[in-house]
C-alpha cells in the first residue's frame, strides 16, 4: 500500500502546453519533496517544501504545499522536452516515503 | 566525479545465487541509504546507515538481505540465495545530514539487478 498516491500515473502532452501532477496522502508530512528521475538514473531532488500553504517555484514549475500537509500539486508552465521524466514525490514521516511517480512525457 | 557511484550498473544472476551490490558515497557524507525500485512502483526504503550503524533496517524484506557499511564510506548490500521476486533497481543515496528524512539525498545510477 503506498503512502503516497500520485496522480496521473502517465501524462503525454505536446511541447508548450500546462501539466499539473498530484501527490495525496492522507497523513500529514512534516516536509515534503519532489525528484525527477530520467532512464538509467537516480533521483534528482528538485525542491522540498515544509510549510503548509507554501509555494515555491523553480523556472517554469510551481510547486505547492496543501494547508494541512497532506497533499502537494507540481505545475509545469510551457512544458519542453527536457522536462520529460519521472517525478516522484517524497513525504518526511519518519523515513522519507516515496509514491509511484508520475511518468510525463513532452512531445516536440 | 564527486556524486554516488554504484557498482555493477548491471546483474544478472541465477536463482539461488548471491550477488552483491555496492555504493560510494558523497565524500564527507555521513548518512547512506539504500532503496529498491520496481518497474511501476516507487522507492522502497531498504535501511540507512549513520556513520557505520544502522538505526533502521525495518525495511529490509527478508533475512536474505543484509547491509554494512565501513569506515563511514563504502557500502555494500547482499542479497542471499536470490529469488526472482528481487529483480529490480537497487539505488543508493547519501546525504551530508544524518536522519532518514527531510534532507536533501543525493541519489547513485542504481544497479539493475536481473535474476532468472
Amino acid at each position: 500500500t503506498q503512502l503516497l498516491e500520485q496522480s496521473p500515473q502517465f501524462l503525454s502532452i505536446q511541447e508548450g502546453e500546462n501539466l499539473t501532477v498530484y501527490c495525496n496522502s492522507s497523513s500529514v508530512f512534516s516536509s515534503l519533496q519532489w525528484y525527477r528521475q530520467e532512464p538509467g538514473e537516480g533521483p534528482v531532488l528538485l525542491v522540498t517544501v515544509v510549510t503548509g500553504g507554501e509555494v515555491k517555484k523553480l523556472k517554469r514549475l510551481t510547486f505547492q504545499f496543501g494547508d494541512a500537509r497532506k497533499d502537494s500539486s507540481l505545475h509545469i508552465t510551457a512544458a519542453q522536452p527536457g522536462d520529460t521524466g519521472l517525478y516522484l514525490c517524497a513525504g518526511a514521516w519518519g523515513r522519507l516515503s516515496f509514491g509511484a511517480g508520475t511518468t510525463v512525457t513532452v512531445r516536440a | 566525479g564527486a556524486g554516488v557511484s554504484q557498482s555493477p550498473s548491471n546483474k544478472v544472476t541465477e536463482k539461488g545465487k548471491d550477488v552483491e551490490l555496492r555504493c560510494d558515497p558523497i565524500s564527507g557524507h555521513t548518512a547512506l541509504y539504500w532503496y529498491r525500485q520496481s518497474l511501476g512502483q516507487g522507492l522502497e526504503f531498504l535501511i540507512y546507515f549513520q556513520g557505520n550503524s544502522a538505526p533502521d533496517k525495518s525495511g529490509l524484506p527478508s533475512d536474505r538481505f543484509s547491509a554494512e557499511r565501513t569506515g563511514g564510506s563504502v557500502s555494500t548490500l547482499t542479497i542471499q540465495r536470490t529469488q526472482q521476486e528481487d529483480s529490480a533497481v537497487y539505488l543508493c543515496a547519501s546525504s551530508y545530514l544524518s536522519g532518514p528524512e527531510c534532507y536533501e539525498q543525493y541519489f547513485g545510477p542504481g544497479t539493475r539487478l536481473t535474476v532468472t
